[in-house]
């Protein structure tokens, strides 16, 4: 099973911040939090990822919560072309990702 | 770029059939996976291999097996090729070590079992 919780679905309008949140209560001290994405029809892409301290790259922000027990993925300045399926993924050693439902998010013009 | 290439985007089978999927990865990675997907189930792992000739059941192992003779090619076969095992399979591959920069994944074969 998963060890992560994500809501199944949102709407973000073209052009602001998209933030998706993300509940890892059960996360391990070693465990590292990961985000993809999939693109309809294609393999997940890696987005991002972190352990403690915030992250951000060329694609996103990753935002995670003192306790580490959740996380929120942000997408600075949303497009059509980020509509996709997110996934919020927690392992240890790249061994061992399960992929959850993910997060459907829609931008809209 | 850094890639995995999965032979074939599309493959149509008959029941019954021996079914190869093969996936080759140019990053020398030590871990490689595949994956099903199908809608309303998400992503589900079948196996995955930490090395050559290694290799561990994921959360869906039944009707397939894995082959790993060398360290950039992961073959999933289904032995007797059932309609049940229509999906999209996705490989992927990774460092072993935790925090690296996570899977790369190839863009899938959609087979068909008629």
């Amino acid at each position: 099973d998963a060890k992560t919780t994500q809501p199944p679905s949102m709407d973000c309008a073209e052009g602001r911040a998209a933030n998706l949140p993300c509940n890892h209560s059960t996360i391990s001290g070693n465990e590292y939090v990961y985000w993809y994405r999939q693109i309809h029809s294609q393999g997940p892409q890696y987005i991002i990822h972190g352990l403690k301290n915030n992250e951000t790259n060329e694609m996103a922000s990753l935002i995670i919560t003192e306790d580490r027990k959740s996380s929120t993925l942000i997408l600075p300045h949303a497009t059509l072309r980020d509509t996709a399926v997110y996934y919020c993924i927690v392992d240890y050693n790249n061994n061992d990702m399960r992929f959850g439902a993910g997060t459907r998010l829609t931008v809209k013009p | 770029d850094v890639k995995v290439t999965q032979s074939s985007r599309y493959l149509v089978k008959r029941t019954g059939e021996k079914v190869f999927l093969e996936c080759v990865q140019d990053m020398d990675h030590e871990n490689m996976f595949w994956y099903r997907q199908d809608p309303g189930l998400g992503l589900r792992l079948i196996y995955f291999s930490y090395d050559v000739k290694m290799k561990e059941k994921g959360d869906i192992p039944e009707g397939y097996s894995v082959s790993r003779e060398k360290k950039e090619r992961f073959s999933l076969i289904l032995e007797s090729a059932s309609t049940n095992q229509t999906s999209m399979y996705l490989c992927a591959s990774s460092f072993v070590v935790g925090g690296s920069y996570g899977y790369t994944f190839g863009s899938g074969t959609r087979l068909t079992v008629v």
